[in-house]
């Protein structure tokens, strides 16, 4: 079983929608959950970062952490075409050497005109 | 992509010939990465290094090295390729590697290995 599960989509939503893409994770030692954004022959972007349950709104983006049920989500108001893109979760623990990132596979999206 | 750089930025090259990556970074940081990203497995990390010839393994390893001979510069060689290797590389780079510091990306090397 893989530390961090995300549907891989495709996720095919029309314009406008609201969009809600989601990780889980079994390593309770994951404190820091952020989304990568990763355009087609792209690398992935930091779009998002959390450490604490609850909310985080950046503009249209809202990424939400439940720790107790190791869930998180990112939610996308609005969509519009130039979100279309491959969405990342990434965790990492407090401790442990490098900064290491265990990332899901990535939901691939689809915003229609 | 953060003062970010990798070449070559595409390479087809046949199993049992060596290749080497390489990454540059403008941005001072201490900590740099490299990534494979595959379908249906997502990235992985292969190593990583936290410093001048400071390096250390990640999950998948096996087949690669890497060197680190200046702060700007992260290499990563293929000794002998294989087909399995065929991917995207991805480099990224880090400040402090602790607390809130996060990692970005480079625009990836495509390798395909015949």
């Amino acid at each position: 079983q893989k530390e961090v599960e995300q549907d891989p989509g495709p996720l095919s939503v029309p314009e406008g929608a609201i969009v809600s893409l989601n990780c889980t994770y079994s390593n309770s030692a994951f404190q820091y959950f952020m989304w990568y954004r990763q355009y087609s022959r792209k690398g992935p972007e930091l779009l998002m970062y959390t450490y604490s349950s609850g909310n985080k709104e950046d503009g249209r983006f809202t990424a939400q952490v439940d720790k107790s049920s190791k869930y998180i989500s990112l939610f996308i108001r609005d969509s519009q075409p130039s979100d279309s893109a491959t969405y990342l979760c990434a965790m990492k623990g407090v401790t442990g050497g490098g900064n290491k990132l265990t990332f899901g596979t990535g939901t691939q999206l689809k915003v229609e005109l | 992509d953060a003062g970010i750089t990798q070449s070559p930025r595409h390479k087809v090259t046949e199993t049992g010939t060596p290749v080497t990556l390489r990454c540059h970074q403008t941005e001072n940081h201490r900590y740099m990465y490299w990534y494979r990203q595959d379908p249906g497995h997502g990235l992985r990390l292969i190593h990583y290094s936290y410093g001048v010839k400071d390096t250390d393994k990640g999950e998948v390893s096996d087949g690669y090295s890497v060197s680190r001979s200046k702060t700007e510069d992260f290499l990563l060689t293929l000794e002998s390729a294989t087909s399995s290797q065929t991917s995207v590389y991805f480099c990224a780079i880090s400040d402090s590697g602790v607390g809130t510091d996060t990692q970005y990306f480079g625009p990836g090397t495509r390798l395909t290995v015949l």
